[in-house]
């Protein structure tokens, strides 16, 4: 059973065209992440979320942490070519397994011109 | 500066060779992480170092050796890998160890590993 459950996991879109990744869980996290991943790329941190209900935006980027801080989803406005990438959640672990950064299946976003 | 520098960037090897993959920060970062990626997959962690001592092995075959020489450097000594063991290793690092849940972790841009 994965600790995060991101949906969908592939997305291929028109430019100009609205669209939401969702990222589920059982658990309750203090904190989350969303990284976008470029081809050939490392992980770069887009937001981190911690307050259940939060609601972030980066740009035509839309985050929002559930009430409950058990999911999260990223919506992106009139996507563009240059949002293609594989856009992960992810979580941190604490205590004794610290630094364990768990990520969801990942979402890989296709965006034509 | 917020970069952590991974070198080389490809590497091809056999699977009788033994290579290195090397990493540095100039960040002040005290945890330090490798992470192996296959395509359209997510990273997998492999390590984490905290103030330059092993704290997390995520049950890693032996063939492959971290090795943390000082706070700014990490490397990853591979010898006699498997064709399976292509991907791209991404080294990784945060501000803090313990208790830091809430730093950053800055990646690297990978070395894209392929054993023939």
């Amino acid at each position: 059973t994965q600790l995060l459950e991101q949906s969908p996991q592939f997305l291929s879109i028109q430019e100009g065209e609205n669209l939401t990744v969702y990222c589920n869980s059982s658990s309750v996290f203090s904190s989350l992440q969303w990284y976008r991943q470029e081809p050939g790329e490392g992980p770069v941190l887009l937001v981190t979320v911690v307050t259940g209900g939060e609601v972030k935006k980066l740009k035509r980027l839309t985050f929002q942490f559930g009430d409950a801080r058990k999911d999260s989803s990223l919506h992106i406005t009139a996507a563009q070519p240059g949002d293609t990438g594989l856009y992960l959640c992810a979580v941190r672990a604490g205590g004794t397994s610290y630094g364990k950064l768990t990520f969801g299946q990942g979402t890989i976003l296709t965006v034509h011109p | 500066d917020t970069e952590v520098t991974q070198t080389p960037k490809h590497l091809v090897m056999g699977m009788t060779n033994k290579k290195s993959l090397k990493c540095e920060q100039h960040m002040g970062h005290r945890a330090m992480y490798w992470y192996k990626q296959k395509a359209k997959k997510p990273p997998e962690l492999m390590f984490v170092y905290s103030y330059e001592k092993l704290s997390i092995n995520e049950s890693v075959p032996s063939r492959f050796s971290p090795e943390c020489p000082n706070s700014s450097l990490l490397n990853l000594h591979l010898h006699a890998l498997q064709p399976e063991d292509s991907a791209l290793y991404l080294c990784a690092s945060s501000l803090s160890g313990p208790g830091g849940s809430g730093n950053t972790i800055y990646f690297g841009e990978g070395s894209w590993l392929t054993v023939v």
